[in-house]
């Protein structure tokens, strides 16, 4: 079975303070995708980040930055510099093939609060 | 583009009432998903139409239930609602051929749900 374990429930950073986000997954397949997603107040998960299990190359973009990593099942996420504006809470997902579709896992979500 | 659209955004029922959510995907967009949020039990999969037909299907009773048009929008009811029903609901879609590929899926804003 999958599982994607966020072992951080709640993280309170002083703004402009580095933090990081860990997600852990389980898979036996091959072929998987993982993502990152926001979700300010408002409710809506926002789309961060996709990658293939194939690709390990670390991602950054702007404030945000991306280590995946296979050895250890691992695809953590760091922003850097944290703003008040980045207080949500993150979902890691893990998409794995079911025969005809993709099965969906979401781990339980970090909530991260920025203090100004 | 425009995103994933849900209505009605907030809404209050009582006990023993049904719902309806709508939910009109990405253009082009023929996966929609149903997921349930609530503060214990984090976010979880109801089920998920591709092509008007079911794919796969969540481990809620079958109070709930969804069904997809030929437009791809889709709607999801409860009936008989219980004050556990009281959560998020948030309905999600994407881009797919019928074939898995790790597709990512986009969030509406969800609906809010109250049941009294």
């Amino acid at each position: 079975a999958q599982k994607v374990t966020q072992a951080q429930t709640e993280i309170s950073v002083v703004e402009k303070e580095d933090v990081t986000l860990d997600c852990v997954y389980e898979t036996r397949d091959t072929t998987y995708y993982l993502f990152w997603y926001k979700q300010p107040p408002s409710g809506e998960l926002v789309f961060l980040i996709r990658r293939n299990s194939f690709d390990e190359q670390n991602e950054i973009s702007g404030r945000y930055s991306w280590n995946f990593q296979k050895s250890t099942s691992s695809f953590n996420f760091t922003i850097t510099a944290s703003q008040v504006v980045d207080s949500a809470v993150y979902f890691c997902a893990l998409s794995v093939r079911v025969t005809s579709y993709d099965k969906v896992i979401f781990g339980p979500g970090t909530s991260l609060s920025v203090i100004p | 583009k425009a995103g994933v659209t849900q209505t009605p955004r907030y809404l209050i029922k009582t006990r023993g009432q049904q719902v309806t959510l709508s939910c009109s995907p990405i253009s082009g967009h023929r996966s929609v998903s149903w997921y349930q949020q609530t503060p214990g039990q984090g976010l979880q999969f109801l089920f998920e139409y591709f092509s008007e037909t079911q794919r796969n299907k969540g481990n809620f009773p079958g109070r709930f239930s969804g069904r997809q048009f030929s437009n791809s929008r889709s709607e999801m009811n409860v009936s008989t609602l219980e004050l556990g029903d009281s959560a998020l609901y948030l309905c999600a879609s994407s881009w797919s051929s019928g074939t898995p590929a790790g597709n990512t899926i986009y969030f509406g804003e969800g609906s809010w749900l109250t049941v009294v």
